[in-house]
């Protein structure tokens, strides 16, 4: 049950530049849509979202993007920071739950 | 900022056991979920509770698990008889009206 897809396990960033974490779903009729952040032995903590009347939202660093048509959204953080190492998931709403991706571990280099 | 809260935070239990794992969802708060993680794997839903009642459950979530709100302010899980396969992180969750989820830093559940 692959709804939530996210393709790429790894991505290693430097210090300052922008990170691009991106997500593909499966289906048209998920209408919100989160970003979380995991570090290690905590919980998944939100970070940002959008609903699918919107193309895009920015809050500080992080902005999401929604591609309807193509049925994907991309996570951008600039300018990255150590701290911004992390596992990040994307994650659509259902019905009665929140479904996940794999989770991209992001890692930022000094 | 309030927080969920979950106890214990490492569980050890042998094959067979029953265990319960316990949350504190954050107080104004009417849904209340449990996830748990797989080393290595997605975060994966198990339940959702609502108004005294299960909302949606997963396949996952099986006859040997159960989900109880026995006072205004406890959320637990049971796992009645455990497997090594049941071994993993249980994150429990809980939101208000509109709001995303909040997530506890979970417990981890060694099978063995």
């Amino acid at each position: 049950d692959q709804q939530v897809k996210q393709n790429s396990p790894s991505l290693s960033v430097q210090e300052g530049r922008i990170s691009i974490l991106n997500c593909d779903y499966t289906n048209s009729m998920f209408d919100y849509f989160l970003w979380y952040k995991k570090y290690p032995a905590e919980g998944p903590t939100f970070l940002i979202s959008i609903s699918s009347i919107k193309d895009k939202n920015e809050d500080g660093r992080f902005t999401v993007f929604l591609n309807k048509s193509a049925k994907h959204l991309s996570l951008h953080i600039v300018p990255s920071q150590p701290g911004d190492s992390a596992v990040y998931f994307c994650a659509v709403q259902g019905a009665q739950k929140l479904v996940f991706g794999q989770g991209t571990r992001l890692t930022i280099n000094p | 900022e309030p927080e969920v809260t979950q106890t214990p935070s490492h569980q050890v239990t042998q094959m067979g056991q029953e265990v319960i794992l316990r949350c504190v969802p954050i107080s104004n708060h009417l849904y209340f979920y449990w996830y748990r993680q797989i080393l290595g794997q997605k975060v994966e839903f198990l339940v959702s509770f609502y108004n005294n009642e299960i909302s949606e459950k997963s396949e996952i979530f099986d006859d040997q698990f159960s989900v109880e709100r026995p006072d205004g302010s406890n959320f637990t899980l049971k796992i009645r008889s455990t497997k090594l396969e049941d071994s993993a992180m249980y994150f429990c969750a809980s939101r208000g009206v509109g709001s995303p989820l909040h997530f506890g830093n979970g417990t981890r559940l060694t099978v063995t």
